[in-house]
């Protein structure tokens, strides 16, 4: 059961354009939301992320959306540059009965940004 | 800046063979988790510990034990390591619960053959 869904394997954009990835999630109870990138051979890196009871959350270049009726948030990235090709993930956590918050991450996006 | 560390980048063994990866953070981070990256099913975690000699199963312990003697150091074991345990694996810490952003180490890329 994949709580959370990246459907887009793979995204290209052209260098200077707008890349928007997506992100959709099932479980309610997810109330804190992230994104990494992960390069090749390197461990993810955290990248930016939001609390649910926001709706957007920026820094730099990287704005992050969150719909929560809609359970849907994306990372829009803007302006796109060669060096953010990479593997995106999107993760959700939510806290459990014993005290602890569990992650859930998503299958990933590959993005190439092309010169 | 924290720094998580893996044992070896990339190990082969043999079916059947006891497997230990070591991770360690430098940060005294409460919380350590171990995840698998396998093609098209993303992060899936397996084992995390939230204080020494703690444990709790992730969504896919079968086959895997942990072991967290010293708050810096999280081990998986597989205890008979088979072929459909070939997979990337990612150490990751977090300071406390309050913190969600887990720090990850290189991985370790496991092949058994």
């Amino acid at each position: 059961d994949q709580q959370v869904k990246q459907n887009s394997p793979s995204l290209s954009v052209q260098e200077g354009r707008i890349s928007i990835l997506n992100c959709d999630y099932t479980n309610s109870m997810f109330d804190y939301f992230l994104w990494y990138k992960k390069y090749p051979a390197e461990g993810p890196t955290f990248l930016i992320s939001i609390s649910s009871i926001k709706d957007k959350n920026e820094d730099g270049r990287f704005t992050v959306f969150l719909n929560k009726s809609a359970k849907h948030l994306s990372l829009h990235i803007v302006p796109s540059q060669p060096g953010d090709s990479a593997v995106y993930f999107c993760a959700a956590s939510a806290l459990y009965s014993g005290g602890y918050q569990k992650v859930t991450f998503g299958t990933g996006t590959k993005l190439q940004v092309i010169p | 800046d924290v720094k998580v560390t893996q044992s070896s980048r990339y190990l082969v063994k043999r079916t059947g063979e006891k497997v230990f990866l070591e991770c360690v953070q430098d940060m005294d981070h409460e919380n350590m988790f171990w995840y698998r990256q396998d093609p098209g099913l993303g992060l899936r975690l397996i084992y995390f510990s939230y204080d020494v000699k703690m444990k709790e199963k992730g969504d896919i312990p079968e086959g895997y034990s942990v072991s967290r003697e010293k708050k810096e150091r999280f081990s998986l074991i597989l205890e008979s390591a088979s072929t459909n345990q070939t997979s990337m694996y990612l150490c990751a810490s977090s300071f406390d619960w309050g913190q969600h952003e887990q720090y990850f180490g290189p991985g370790t890329r496991l092949t058994v053959t």
